[in-house]
């Protein structure tokens, strides 16, 4: 099945600083989706981007097809910014998502 | 909109009692529904996809006569954890396809069983 990798694992990171999450995937996708857990579990969609460059105030992403990867960046990070961020990806429209390992932000004050 | 919700949030039971877990798209239709579980420290895992009208398709090594799922109306599924045992115990959450192929995810319930 599909591979898919995030790196770093762990991320410490002081207030205001910025940083880069990387996904690497193994095949094509239909589907790529960038998560923040919350220390209560819940799973907020911050970017559907299976191609292109999106931003979002203090978070933008870009998926690079071709290349099989896709970056997060977090700029001016935020103590409440801490937390799992995972990717996942899925094969075909409909299809269940696959996640990465995940990438622990700690950002402190 | 595409909110999904999860019922209940948590509990705990006995070993060898039988729960239930409910997940609802709340502002959507869903044909297709997913169920994950999430040990601490790990990933999510899939176990099955649910089908309105139709059978689950369960992953590799997940035990389709323990982990019941029924897909019942495009805004339901269940899935029921039959007689219940401590390694059971983990976050089960499930998802849905929204408008777009994006997917939106339950806020999770956490399973403990004694």
């Amino acid at each position: 099945g599909i591979q898919v990798e995030q790196s770093p694992p762990d991320l410490i990171l002081q207030e205001g600083a910025n940083s880069t999450l990387r996904c690497n995937f193994s095949d094509s996708v239909n589907n790529l989706q960038w998560f923040h857990q919350n220390p209560w579990g819940q799973l907020i969609n911050l970017f559907y981007i299976p191609s292109g460059t999106k931003q979002n105030g203090r978070l933008s992403a870009t998926t690079v097809a071709t290349e099989r990867y896709s970056l997060l960046y977090i700029s001016s990070s935020q103590t409440t910014d801490s937390g799992v961020y995972f990717c996942a990806v899925a094969r075909g429209a409909g299809t269940a998502l696959i996640f990465g390992k995940g990438t622990t932000l700690s950002v402190s004050s | 909109g595409a909110v999904v919700s999860q019922h209940p949030s948590w509990v705990i039971c006995k070993s060898g009692t039988s729960v239930k877990i409910e997940c609802r798209s709340l502002d959507f239709q869903a044909t297709t529904m997913f169920w994950y579980r999430q040990f601490p420290k790990q990933s999510l895992m899939l176990m099955a996809t649910s089908n309105e009208g139709s059978k689950a398709t369960y992953e590799q090594g997940v035990e389709k006569d323990k982990f019941l799922i029924n897909h019942a109306s495009l805004t339901l599924s269940t899935l029921t954890v039959t007689s219940a045992h401590p390694e059971d115990s983990s976050f089960y959450i499930c998802s849905a396809v929204g408008q777009g192929n994006e997917q939106f995810f339950g806020p999770g319930t956490r399973l403990t069983v004694l």
